[in-house]
């Protein structure tokens, strides 16, 4: 079993629609939550970063962490296709030798239609 | 100016061949990463180095030799390479400090091994 599962999709919505990331964790070490969005042919960047459970919110999008269920989520209103790209959930344990060690989903392919 | 970069961006080489594969950053950072991301966008970490010294080594082929100069150059030396070598190598960079926990990424180097 893979520490940190995410649907690939790939998910495909229409423009406007909200959209909803998911990941589950197996490993409760995990304290910090990231979302990078990648798109094709780059290198991922840092989109939203949580810290323990709770929410966050950025503009259009929400990151939301609820550690009791292992489960972390993106949510993206008013989706643009400027948004369609790979979405990748990470985590990290905080402390010891983890060092930035970074353990990501598999990413979930996303396309938003004008 | 970028912070992250690498060279080459593509690489097409026989297998059996031995190659290397560059990255520098100028952002200052301590911690430098590989990571691989195969085919399905899966991404993994390889190697971890701060301050030039080996912190995470995840499991690695040792065909796979990361040598890093000074902070702020981090590059892959690959031997013998393999079919199974063919993937997008990510460098990456962070600095440690309490919630500064960002890892900055480069664009990518492509490898092909025929």
């Amino acid at each position: 079993q893979k520490e940190v599962e995410q649907d690939p999709g790939p998910l495909s919505v229409p423009e406007g629609a909200i959209v909803s990331l998911n990941c589950t964790y197996s490993n409760s070490a995990f304290q910090y939550f990231m979302w990078y969005r990648q798109y094709s042919r780059k290198g991922p960047e840092l989109l939203m970063y949580t810290y323990s459970s709770g929410n966050k919110e950025d503009g259009r999008f929400t990151a939301q962490v609820d550690k009791s269920s292992k489960y972390i989520s993106l949510f993206i209103r008013d989706s643009q296709p400027s948004d369609s790209a790979t979405y990748l959930c990470a985590m990290k344990r905080a402390g010891g030798t983890s060092y930035g060690k970074l353990t990501f989903g598999q990413g979930t392919i996303l396309t938003v239609h004008p | 100016d970028t912070a992250v970069s690498q060279t080459p961006k593509y690489l097409v080489t026989q297998m059996g061949n031995d190659k290397s594969i560059k990255c520098e950053q100028n952002l200052g950072h301590d911690t430098m990463y590989w990571y691989k991301q195969d085919s399905k966008k899966f991404l993994k970490i390889m190697f971890s180095y701060n301050n030039k010294e080996l912190i995470i080594n995840e499991t690695v082929p040792n065909r796979f030799s990361p040598k890093s100069p000074d902070k702020a150059h981090l590059n892959l030396h690959i031997n013998s390479l393999e079919l199974g070598d063919s993937a997008v190598y990510f460098c990456a960079s962070s600095q440690e400090l309490p919630s500064q926990e960002t890892q900055y990424f480069g664009p990518g180097t492509r490898l092909l091994v025929l």
